[in-house]
C-alpha cells in the first residue's frame, strides 16, 4: 500500500505558484520522498526527490518538514503544461528489494 | 538524461491472441526494471519486478502466468499477456533503474495501451 497521502485536486492560476501538500506520517529516517508527474496517456516523469533538507532544482522546489511527516511541491510560476496528475511517493522495501508504489496523486489544473 | 523505450504503443488484439511489450533502456544499464498496470483515471498499479537474469517477482494477486516478465539482458525487459481477454485491456507502464546511479531515480516508458477486442 501507498504510504503517502495528498488531496485529490487543486487548481492554480497559471503564472502563480503551486504548492502541493503530501502527508507521509509513517515515513522511516531513511527514507526518501520522491515526486512524480503523469501527463495524460503518458509515462511518469520524475520530478525530484529529496531525504532531509529542502531540494530545488529547475522543475520544482520540494520542501520537507523538520519531523518529515510532510512535504510540499512548489512549481514556482505554473503554466499551463504543468496540467498533470502529481505523485508523491515513498519508497517501500518489498520482500525482493525497493519499490516504488503509487497512491492516488494530486490532478492539478493550470487555469489561464 | 536517461530515456527508457517502451513498443508497441498501442495494440489491438483479437481475444486469445498473446501480446509482447518490450522496455528498453537506450543509454545506461538496468539490473532492476519495474512493470505497472494504470485502468483509466487510476493510479499506477506496481505488477511486478523484473530482475535480469533471474525471476521476476510478482505483486500480490497478479498472475505469474498470465504475465510473463523476461529480462534477459541489462537493457531489455518484456511484458508477454498470454491469452488476452478483454479485462486485460489496459495501459502498461514499464520503469527502469539506472545500475550507475543511486536507488533514487525510476525512469518510465511511455507506455502501452493495449486493447483486446
Amino acid at each position: 500500500d501507498a504510504k503517502t497521502t495528498q488531496p485529490t485536486s487543486m487548481d492554480c492560476a497559471e503564472g502563480r505558484a503551486a504548492n502541493l501538500p503530501c502527508n507521509h506520517s509513517t515515513i522511516s529516517g531513511n527514507e526518501y520522498v520522491y515526486w512524480y508527474r503523469q501527463i495524460h496517456s503518458q509515462g511518469p516523469q520524475y520530478i525530484i526527490h529529496g531525504l532531509k533538507n529542502n531540494e530545488t532544482n529547475e522543475m520544482a522546489s520540494l520542501i520537507i518538514t523538520e519531523d518529515r511527516k510532510s512535504s510540499t511541491l512548489i512549481l514556482p510560476h505554473a503554466t499551463l503544461r504543468d496540467t498533470a496528475v502529481y505523485y508523491c511517493i515513498v519508497r517501500v522495501a518489498g520482500e525482493y528489494g525497493n519499490k516504488l508504489v503509487f497512491g492516488a496523486g494530486t490532478i492539478l489544473r493550470v487555469k489561464s | 538524461g536517461a530515456v527508457v523505450s517502451q513498443h508497441p504503443s498501442r495494440v489491438i488484439c483479437k481475444s486469445g491472441t498473446s501480446v509482447k511489450i518490450e522496455c528498453r533502456s537506450l543509454d545506461f544499464q538496468a539490473t532492476t526494471m519495474f512493470w505497472y498496470r494504470q485502468f483509466p483515471k487510476k493510479s499506477l498499479m506496481l505488477m511486478a519486478t523484473s530482475n535480469e537474469g533471474s525471476k521476476a517477482t510478482y505483486e500480490q494477486g497478479v498472475e505469474k502466468d498470465k504475465f510473463l516478465i523476461n529480462h534477459a539482458s541489462l537493457t531489455l525487459s518484456t511484458l508477454t499477456v498470454t491469452s488476452a481477454h478483454p479485462e486485460d485491456s489496459s495501459f502498461y507502464i514499464c520503469s527502469a533503474r539506472s545500475d550507475q546511479d543511486s536507488w533514487e531515480k525510476l525512469f518510465f516508458g511511455s507506455g502501452t495501451q493495449l486493447s483486446v477486442l
